[in-house]
């Protein structure tokens, strides 16, 4: 059974990278049906799509945080990463990762969800 | 950017009755692209529906997904105490998004 696990810093000083990674146990993250997504949600908010990342390395991410958002792979460790640079204190919240299952090509694809989460780490932003 | 708009913000129900929450697109999208999740309070969010309509694993049968182009629902069709929870509808695209979440309390 797949599962992943969030680990990183829980306090970023203000103006710093936020640095986050997933680790994927019980399953491969080369697998070809799945990509890899960033989820994040304020205290007593709603979820926020941060971006997410395909087997191939290809990325996307939200347009409201384009500027500041890197995800990538590390197939030899099963894990995948996020950075978010230029953090303030409305970067304060628990970050998610998750599995999305896409079968299918263009432009026949199929959207199985994100059935698998990371429990969450929280992150606050604060000098 | 599709944004997903969810009503209500809170729903109000007792056990045994029947909720019917909406999730409405700013423009169409692809059934097969449709998801919906169930959080609880400091849980991860948990998936119940996706392509609009199929239930997820392990997922109840009074649990029911419907809709298409930019109208989508969810309805649980007797409401047991663990229904109640934050859900919240989400689209797969070129950027995904998550509706803002409805609130299912008990009355």
């Amino acid at each position: 059974q797949v599962q992943l696990q969030e680990s990183g810093p829980g306090l970023v000083k203000p103006s710093q990278t936020l640095s986050l990674t997933c680790t994927v146990s019980g399953g491969s993250i080369s697998s070809g049906s799945y990509y890899w997504s960033w989820i994040r949600q304020p205290a007593g908010k709603g979820l926020e799509w941060i971006g997410r990342i395909y087997t191939s390395g290809s990325t996307n991410y939200n347009p409201s945080l384009k500027s500041r958002v890197t995800i990538s792979v590390d197939t030899s460790k099963n894990q995948f990463s996020l950075k978010l640079s230029s953090v303030t204190a409305a970067d304060t919240a628990v970050y998610y990762c998750a599995r999305n299952i896409l079968t299918g090509y263009s432009p026949f694809y199929y959207y199985y969800g994100m059935d698998v989460w990371g429990q969450g780490t929280t992150v606050t932003v604060s000098s | 950017e599709i944004v997903l708009t969810q009503s209500p913000g809170t729903l109000s129900l007792s056990p045994g009755e029947r909720a019917t929450l909406s999730c409405r697109a700013s423009q169409s999208v692809s059934s097969s692209y449709l998801a919906w999740y169930q959080q609880k309070p400091g849980q991860a969010p948990r998936l119940l529906i996706y392509g609009a309509s199929s239930r997820a694993t392990g997922i109840p049968d009074r649990f029911s997904g419907s809709g298409s182009g930019t109208d989508f629902t969810l309805t649980i069709s007797r409401l047991e105490p663990e229904d109640f929870a934050v859900y919240y509808c989400q689209q797969y695209g070129s950027s995904d998004t998550f509706g803002q979440g409805t609130k299912l309390e008990i009355k």
